[in-house]
């Protein structure tokens, strides 16, 4: 079966350093997405890895190791407002977007 | 980035009326919609995919007479929910792929039926 696999919740401290891994095993990987996800809202684009390596995008990077099937969001200089959950979801072999639970952020002053 | 919207945001209505959300890509022509239901504290749960000018294909144990999907444009897709009751009370979400592999997500539609 396909499976997405995050923690649950995780705690930071404002200005710190946090890294959410995110393990999959699916039927094909087309690339693999991180979304935010504030409460009562729709989920929001943060990153698209299908290459191998670290992709940096201000103070949020993703980084995907297909042959271990893992990826990891680090976000830097943590700031209230990213206070949400995080979504991983890989796109299977029929482009189908397989989700993760999410992994709910919380930013502590 | 490419711009869903939805639309109603937010209804309530009646147990045992229908409703239908709408779902519009509007910079973009989508040749796949993807309807979503996210239940509180949980993660999102694909209800079907459709494509323009096809019928839609629907996942495992949704039921395709009671979540009519209708994608009649590349630029629209119809969700009616028949015979709505409260447990069909939820936050669905739409979003649509044009010809790339990001999915562009609408804002949501909350349904409450009492």
């Amino acid at each position: 079966g396909q499976n997405i696999d995050q923690p649950t919740e995780m705690t930071a401290t404002e200005g710190a350093i946090v890294q959410i891994n995110c393990t999959y095993q699916t039927s094909g990987f087309n690339g693999l997405f991180w979304y935010q996800q504030h409460a009562g809202e729709a989920p929001t684009f943060l990153s698209y890895n299908v290459l191998d390596g670290l992709e940096e995008k201000g103070r949020f990077s993703s980084f995907l190791s297909r042959s271990k099937g893992y990826s990891y969001l680090l976000l830097k200089e943590l700031q209230m407002k990213d206070s949400a959950s995080y979504l991983c979801a890989v796109l299977d072999s029929n482009y189908q977007l397989i989700w993760g639970a999410g992994t709910k952020l919380i930013i502590k002053p | 980035g490419a711009v869903v919207s939805q639309h109603p945001s937010r209804v309530i209505c009646k147990s045992g009326t229908s409703v239908k959300i709408e779902c519009r890509s509007l910079d973009f022509q989508a040749t796949t919609m993807f309807w979503y239901r996210q239940f509180p504290k949980q993660s999102l749960m694909l209800m079907a995919t459709s494509n323009e000018g096809s019928k839609a294909t629907y996942e495992q144990g949704v039921e395709k007479d009671k979540f009519l999907i209708n994608h009649a444009s590349l630029t629209l897709s119809t969700l009616t929910v028949t015979s709505a009751h409260p447990e069909d009370s939820s936050f669905y979400i739409c979003s649509a792929r044009g010809r790339e592999t990001e999915q562009f997500f609408g804002p949501g539609t909350r349904l409450t039926v009492l």
